[in-house]
């Protein structure tokens, strides 16, 4: 079954509003993992988060990952035409010799 | 700069064929993947590799089996292609949780399966 939950699974917004999505582990993750997809291309890794409660930011993009290491979510500020793609997030656990579990993703579309 | 590529864009196959799908990273990485994507189901695990003539089986190793004879390559088998198999095929690779800090993977631009 899904290890990894994430939402929502598609989101439209207009250029300069914000955009966030959701994930959300059944069990403890070591780390987190987002990667973004360009429309006809392949994931490529942003960031990693490993501590409890840890925040990164990355330009307009706020990474956060929750005290219980169970969920993250990522944050994106007056979205640009830029940023469409598709986000997904990855868990790690402890001992699965770098195997990611993968959310399924959330499309973002950003309209003019 | 790190590099994963797979040997082909597109391809067609008939069904029950046998299939060779090839993925060859140049980063020295332990690990490797091979995923399927299909739209609103994200990527799903097929096998993973973590050490040469190593695989663990993934989410959905049905229909599938892989290869690792060399630690730079690792081979997507699929013994009698089906339709249902028509998919996008991503290979990854990264280093293994004991050797690095960070396990981010690394993707290939993908192989577009098209089994008639």
């Amino acid at each position: 079954g899904q290890q990894v939950m994430q939402i929502p699974q598609y989101q439209h917004v207009q250029e300069g509003e914000d955009f966030t999505t959701y994930c959300n582990s059944s069990t403890t993750l070591s780390n987190i993992q987002w990667y973004k997809q360009r429309p006809g291309g392949h994931p490529v890794f942003l960031i990693q988060l490993v501590k409890s409660g840890e925040v990164k930011k990355q330009k307009r993009l706020t990474f956060q990952f929750g005290e219980a290491k169970k969920n993250s979510s990522l944050h994106i500020t007056a979205t640009q035409t830029t940023d469409v793609g598709t986000y997904f997030c990855a868990g790690l656990r402890g001992s699965t010799l770098g195997r990611l579990y993968f959310g399924r993703g959330t499309q973002l579309t950003v309209w003019p | 700069d790190v590099k994963v590529t797979q040997s082909s864009r597109y391809l067609v196959k008939r069904t029950g064929e046998k299939v060779f799908l090839e993925c060859v990273q140049d980063m020295d990485h332990e690990n490797m993947f091979w995923y399927r994507q299909d739209p609103g189901l994200g990527l799903r695990l097929i096998y993973f590799s973590y050490d040469v003539k190593m695989k663990e089986k993934g989410d959905i190793p049905e229909g599938y089996s892989v290869s690792r004879e060399k630690k730079e390559r690792f081979s997507l088998i699929l013994e009698s292609a089906s339709t249902n198999q028509t998919s996008m095929y991503l290979c990854a690779s990264s280093l293994n949780f004991l050797t690095g800090r960070t396990y981010e993977q690394y993707f290939g631009p993908g192989t577009r399966l098209t089994v008639t």
